[in-house]
Order: C-alpha cells, then sequence, then structure tokens
C-alpha cells in the first residue's frame, strides 16, 4: 500500500532553516511527483510547490520563491522540504503529497503524509 | 484571500443534502483544468474525495459527488451522516499563478 512518512515535529528560532523529509513506499518512487502543501494553526491548505521525482524538476508558489528548496533521493525514494529564513508565520503543519504527473504540477493530491509540526519561535 | 472561493461554513440534517461551491476565474477553473476535492477530519490529513471534476477514488462512498460548469465547481453531498462533519476544500491549478490553488475550506456541520 502507498505510504508516505514524514519526519518528526520541529521547533526553530527565526532567521533559521528546516528541512521535512517525506519517505515513499508501495509504488514506484520516480513514476511520480511530490507536492508541499502548509496549514497554518486555524487557517487552510496552503500550496508550496511542486518536485518530479522522474527528473527533479520543481515549480514553486510564488511566494516562497527564494526561500523553499525542494529535493528528492531516489535511491530511498525520500523527497524533501527545505525552508530558509524561518519567520513565526511560517509556523504550520507541513504535508507531502503524492501527485499523479512527472511533468507538471496540476493534478490532484491522491495520498499524503501525516504531517509535520514546524514551529517558529523565539 | 484565496484564489478559490468557498462558502466559509455550511450546515444540514443527518439525511440532508448539501453542496459546497468553489468558485474561480478564467485563469484556473474557466481555463479548463481540473478540480479536486479533499476532506479533512480534525486532527488528521487531507484526503483526496473527488478528482478530476467528477471522479470518486477507490472507497469513497457514491453519496460524494463532484460537477463543474464554467468558472466553478460544486461538491454535493448526499445521506448526510455525522462522520461527514470536515472541513473541504477544492484544488484546481491556475495558469496566472503557474501552479496549485486551494479553496479557503468550508466547514461542514452535522445538525
Amino acid at each position: 500500500q502507498v505510504q508516505l512518512v514524514q519526519s518528526g515535529a520541529e521547533v526553530k528560532k527565526p532567521g533559521a532553516s528546516v528541512k521535512v523529509s517525506c519517505k515513499a513506499s508501495g509504488y514506484t518512487f520516480t513514476s511520480y511527483g511530490i507536492s508541499w502543501v502548509r496549514q497554518a494553526p486555524g487557517q487552510g491548505l496552503e500550496w508550496m510547490g511542486w518536485i518530479s521525482a522522474y527528473n527533479g524538476n520543481t515549480n514553486y508558489a510564488q511566494k516562497l520563491q527564494g526561500r523553499v528548496t525542494m529535493t528528492t533521493d531516489t535511491s530511498t525514494s525520500t523527497a524533501y522540504m527545505e525552508l530558509r529564513s524561518l519567520r513565526s508565520d511560517d509556523t504550520a503543519v507541513y504535508y507531502c503529497a503524492r501527485v499523479g504527473s512527472v511533468v507538471t504540477s496540476a493534478g490532484d493530491f491522491d495520498y499524503w503524509g501525516q504531517g509535520t509540526l514546524v514551529t517558529v519561535s523565539s | 484571500q484565496s484564489v478559490l472561493t468557498q462558502p466559509p461554513s455550511v450546515s444540514g440534517a443527518p439525511g440532508q443534502r448539501v453542496t459546497i461551491s468553489c468558485t474561480g476565474s478564467s485563469s484556473n477553473i474557466g481555463a479548463g483544468y481540473d478540480v479536486h476535492w479533499y476532506q479533512q477530519l480534525p486532527g488528521t490529513a487531507p484526503k483526496l474525495l473527488i478528482y478530476g471534476n467528477s471522479n470518486r477514488p477507490s472507497g469513497v462512498p457514491d453519496r460524494f459527488s463532484g460537477s463543474k460548469s464554467g468558472t466553478s465547481a460544486s461538491l454535493a453531498i448526499s445521506g448526510l451522516q455525522a462522520e461527514d462533519e470536515a472541513d473541504y476544500y477544492c484544488q484546481s491549478y491556475d495558469s496566472s499563478l503557474s501552479g496549485s490553488v486551494f479553496g479557503g475550506g468550508t466547514k461542514l456541520t452535522v445538525l
């Protein structure tokens, strides 16, 4: 069965960086993309970006350009999301989700990780 | 301000039918991009409910249905059950933003 298992909760200070991992199993990792979505406390879902696990192509949300980097390690079927220059409003639960396409970020998110809480506080 | 607009809340009694709207524009839903719907139960990750405007993944009851017309889409839930109480989100692709976009979410209360 398809599973996406994310790394544990993080507490960071403003200005620091965080790197969240998402280990995939139960399917051919390089046949799909991975999107990252975050949800601030009590708020809605915000798409952060997408990476093709086939060729590493990325597409980031405009508001996060320059602060976010998404990568994959095909040898371990793991996707990573690094967010830099953290601010208090980056406090959120971060989700990875499988996307059906390896060539475009358009598509549905059919499987989701359990979420990783990132808290930014001084 | 979300690119896709949903009502903040809807409610209905058990057994009733409710609909949740998702209004976009000519750069997303109106441009022909598919709409997908997710259900998020409290404290859990979102779950895909409807993909490609009107298709249900395996295991999703046929009480849930989706439709799309012009620059809008709708999720209908018939035969409401207490377990349907959750947040619902629509999602599509926006060509102006070159990325996926979500609606602001709708909280469904089963009275």
